[in-house]
């Protein structure tokens, strides 16, 4: 089975500065999926960048990037110049091969940005 | 792109009738649609998955006649709750994926209160 798990419930930073959040996961399939998503207090969910794990190179997307250490099994996702529309809960999620496969989420950081 | 819709984004009804929420994709045409149940403060929890023209897959523990799904279409699959009762109550959120895409994108989420 699949789990993916994120230790910090609660996270802060302050405005403009940099935040990593972690998430650990356990697959025993060689090719897969990561996800960070976003969900604002509009409850929509948001991707905010997305990791192939046959590929070394660590995803980035703007103020976004990932740390993937696929031997340790680990997905951190580093937020750059912090910024108040930030705040939101983090998702960390994995997904295995195959068109159907279902996404498989932990149970979220709450990330809170300070002004 | 990858625009997903749900409709409606509220609704609130009686204990005992049913409720039908929509989702559809807008600019794409989805093979493969998830329907998810959120509470609050938690992560989502996969209900089931639907492919186009064929019955849905449910999770472990939710019920199939209680929550109905159909995916006539490649662009709207539909989520019924039949006989609802408070304990129904939840935020609902669909999302969709295409072909062999890695990535499930998401709808706005439908709030339910049951009376």
């Amino acid at each position: 089975a699949q789990t993916v798990t994120q230790s910090q419930p609660e996270m802060s930073v302050q405005e403009a500065e940099t935040v990593t959040l972690s998430c650990t996961y356990d697959t025993s399939e060689s090719d897969y999926y990561l996800f960070w998503y976003k969900q604002p207090p509009s409850r929509q969910m948001i991707l905010v960048i997305r990791q192939e794990a046959y590929k070394q190179q660590n995803a980035t997307e703007n103020r976004f990037s990932v740390n993937f250490q696929k031997a340790a099994k680990s997905f951190s996702l580093k937020i750059s110049d912090s910024q108040l529309g930030d705040a939101a809960m983090y998702f960390c999620a994995l997904r295995g091969q195959g068109g159907s496969e279902k996404l498989v989420f932990g149970k979220g950081t709450k990330l809170t940005v300070n002004p | 792109g990858a625009v997903v819709s749900q409709h409606p984004s509220w609704v609130i009804c009686k204990s005992g009738t049913s409720v039908k929420i929509e989702c559809r994709s807008l600019d794409f045409q989805a093979t493969t649609m998830f329907w998810y149940r959120q509470f609050p403060k938690q992560s989502l929890m996969l209900m089931a998955t639907s492919n186009e023209g064929s019955k849905a897959t449910y999770e472990q523990g939710v019920e199939k006649d209680k929550f109905l799904i159909n995916h006539a279409s490649l662009t709207l699959s539909t989520l019924t709750v039949t006989s609802a009762h408070p304990e129904d109550s939840s935020f609902y959120i669909c999302s969709a994926t295409w072909g062999v895409s890695e990535t499930q994108y998401f709808g706005p989420g439908t709030r339910l209160l049951v009376l």
